[in-house]
């Protein structure tokens, strides 16, 4: 079975406190690896997608990675409206009926 | 632009109550759309989705039933409300089989 594993739970840091989240990943055959801001009590924002190992997505403070069984997203020099929970997702067969999310990693960013 | 509208977006509802969900996308045709629950400190559970008019898939059996009953229209429904059916709920589109999904604001249901 499919597992998407996010670490961890929830993160506090400082503004200007760079850190990364982690996503680890257990599927058959990867078609996309996707990650998703969410803001309490909204539905999630999409943010990026990754297809292969070895690629790379930035937007602004973001950055995220893939390697064959984890995903990172790298946040440099965050600011307090950074703070949501993100989250990840794995696509393992056509169509968006075959993503698995994680649980997400709950950020929150201090001034 | 694309644009994703979902209502009620608070509802607080007796026991064996029923239940209407609306979503309605606009500036897009043909999408395929989905009913997600977000139960608190739990993932997003697929619910429900829909390929085209008239086609339902169901992913997990319970209390609720979808419908689409036009090309951006997704209603999720229920004739008698649980108390396990409190949740957040998400309806969501995404065109072809990409695993971009476009998210509604949510409609958060209180069984009581």
């Amino acid at each position: 079975e499919d597992q998407v594993t996010q670490s961890p739970e929830a993160l506090r840091l400082q503004e200007g406190e760079s850190s990364s989240l982690n996503c680890s990943y257990t599927v058959s055959g990867l078609r996309g690896l996707f990650w998703y801001r969410q803001d309490p009590g909204k539905g999630p924002e999409f943010l990026f997608t990754l297809y292969s190992a070895g690629e790379e997505k930035e937007k602004e403070r973001l950055k995220a990675t893939l390697t064959k069984k984890e995903s990172f997203l790298h946040i440099t020099a965050p600011k307090p409206e950074d703070s949501a929970t993100y989250l990840c997702a794995v696509q393992e067969g056509q169509g968006a009926q075959k993503l698995v999310f994680g649980q997400g990693t709950r950020l929150t960013i201090n001034p | 632009s694309q644009t994703i509208h979902q209502w009620p977006a608070t509802l607080v509802q007796p026991v064996g109550s029923p239940l209407s969900l609306e979503c309605t996308v606009e500036g897009t045709s043909n999408p395929n759309l989905y009913w997600y629950r977000q139960a608190a400190g739990r993932g997003l559970q697929l619910l429900f989705y829909s390929v085209g008019i008239g086609q339902i898939s169901s992913e997990v059996p319970q209390n609720l039933s979808a419908s689409r009953p036009q090309d951006r229209q997704f209603i999720l429904s229920s004739k008698k409300l649980l108390l396990s059916d409190s949740g957040f709920y998400l309806c969501a589109w995404s065109k072809g089989n990409t695993g971009e999904l476009f998210f509604g604001e949510g409609s958060r249901l209180t069984v009581l």
